[in-house]
């Protein structure tokens, strides 16, 4: 597609269970992020990819939450033994990657709710 | 580090009044300054961005936004507000890398 696609857009969980969302950016671009949304928080920050590079790891809130990008395309955002507090959007975005001022194209997000 | 602080978490106006959303950011060394909009159950869309060239950016939707370096700010307006531009706004700021860091957001009700 043309645009930064995420799966699924909703997910209800029971609390305790591991969840994966994923994206698939944009063709051609080189870089990735993850950001999460939640009532009253803005955007977090939480992981961003960059081409070959080791990830930028700095916003991910404890080791219960993971991601990875297989070939360089598609990513998957993992949150195991999920809590209340995790319920929030989770964005994916991708650019190209050419530096700062890069355009970064956002997907719809995916609704997490942990019941 | 750098940061934004958008000062009003919501603004209220009248259709056909101007539109006015507050942005002002701390870095160290020059920024990149962006808008997005978030309609409601939608991911964020650019509004325009500013990277260092015209300190005036025209975006889309009839939008605006000035960087003033001596006012540490990047101000969003729009002379005549429509109700479809009831949304939610973030500002974000970025220097030397591509990860943006959003403030807050302010979100806009208009009214007829």
């Amino acid at each position: 597609g043309a645009g930064v696609s995420q799966s699924p857009s909703n997910k209800v969980t029971e609390k305790g269970k591991d969840v994966e969302l994923r994206c698939d950016p944009i063709s051609g671009h080189t870089a990735l992020y993850w950001y999460r949304q939640s009532l009253g928080q803005g955007l977090e920050f939480l992981i961003y990819f960059q081409g070959n590079s080791a990830p930028d790891k700095s916003g991910l809130p404890s080791d219960r939450f993971s991601a990875e990008r297989t070939g360089g395309s598609v990513s998957t955002l993992t949150i195991q033994r999920t809590q209340q507090e995790d319920s929030a959007v989770y964005l994916c975005a991708s650019s190209l990657g050419q530096g700062a001022g890069n355009t970064i194209y956002f997907g719809e997000g995916s609704w997490l709710t942990v019941v | 580090a750098q940061s934004v602080t958008q000062l009003g978490s919501h603004v209220s106006v009248s259709e056909g009044a101007l539109v006015l959303l507050r942005c002002n950011y701390s870095s160290s060394v020059p920024p990149y300054l962006f808008w997005y909009v978030q309609y409601p159950n939608q991911g964020l869309q650019l509004l325009l961005k500013y990277t260092s060239a015209a300190t005036l950016v025209k975006g889309i939707n009839g939008f605006e936004a000035e960087f003033k370096k001596s006012e540490t700010s990047f101000h969003l307006t729009k002379p005549s507000a429509h109700m479809s531009d009831a949304a939610e706004y973030f500002c974000a700021v970025t220097t030397n890398t591509d990860k943006l860091i959003f403030g807050t957001g302010t979100r806009l009700q208009v009214f007829p």
